[in-house]
């Protein structure tokens, strides 16, 4: 599976976007990009994946660049229920769909 | 609530000693995986099982094992701990043909 790069931390002022970046310069074509999401030590939370076209849910938004080598995580109005550790993480098409975690990036939203 | 839920949620125990950890999945979900995240190490994948069989296996020591049994319950069993050992456990379930894994609570196990 390829290798993620994140920032360690980054803040944003609640209401206000947070755009949270990830490279991944290594992925292959058939290889998806995952975000999922810690707050404080509870289970990892699922938040979104793509292959190549931009993604958009209830959560948040996924750009991948068409290149596919870096995606951007867009929280639109982050809240303080948002301050977590954010993974990004590049996942096989194997068939176990196992998740290999980064360190990832921890997300501080400012009252 | 994920729907997975895990037991104990946090277990104390010493050196040397054995303790079991038991998951079970979101009904209908075939898939148990289970993770260690650990101060030093992060998140790691341990092992996985699909439908009662072992379908992947990560980072897991051999005085580490696990089980999927009839129901789709499953139990990871470690055992000659050690300091090192203590972590929280995750364990994550996930239906056929989706993508996304859904992860319980978590058990704290902390070795003295």
């Amino acid at each position: 599976d390829a290798k993620t790069t994140q920032p360690t931390s980054m803040d944003c002022a609640e209401g206000r976007a947070a755009n949270l970046p990830c490279n991944h310069s290594t992925i292959s074509g058939n290889e998806y990009v995952y975000w999922y999401r810690q707050i404080h030590s509870q289970g990892p939370q699922y938040i979104i994946h793509g292959l190549k076209n931009n993604e958009t849910n209830e959560m948040a938004s996924l750009i991948i660049t068409e290149d596919r080598k870096s995606s951007t995580l867009i929280l639109p109005h982050a809240t303080l229920r948002d301050t977590a550790v954010y993974y990004c993480i590049v996942r096989g098409a194997d068939s176990s769909y196992k998740l290999i975690f980064g360190s990832g990036t921890r997300l501080l939203v400012r009252p | 609530d994920s729907g997975v839920t895990q037991t104990p949620k946090h277990l104390i125990t010493a050196t040397g000693q054995r303790v079991t950890l038991r998951c079970s999945p979101r009904s209908g979900d075939l898939s148990v995986y289970w993770y260690q995240q650990s101060l030093d190490q992060g998140l790691q994948f341990l092992i996985q099982y699909y439908n009662g069989e072992e379908r992947a296996k990560g980072n897991i020591l051999e005085r580490f094992s696990a089980q999927q049994f009839p129901d789709l319950h499953s139990e990871l069993n470690l055992s000659s701990l050690e300091l090192g050992d203590s972590a929280l456990y995750f364990c994550a379930s996930k239906s056929h043909g989706t993508d996304t894994q859904y992860f319980g609570p978590g058990t704290r196990l902390t070795v003295l």
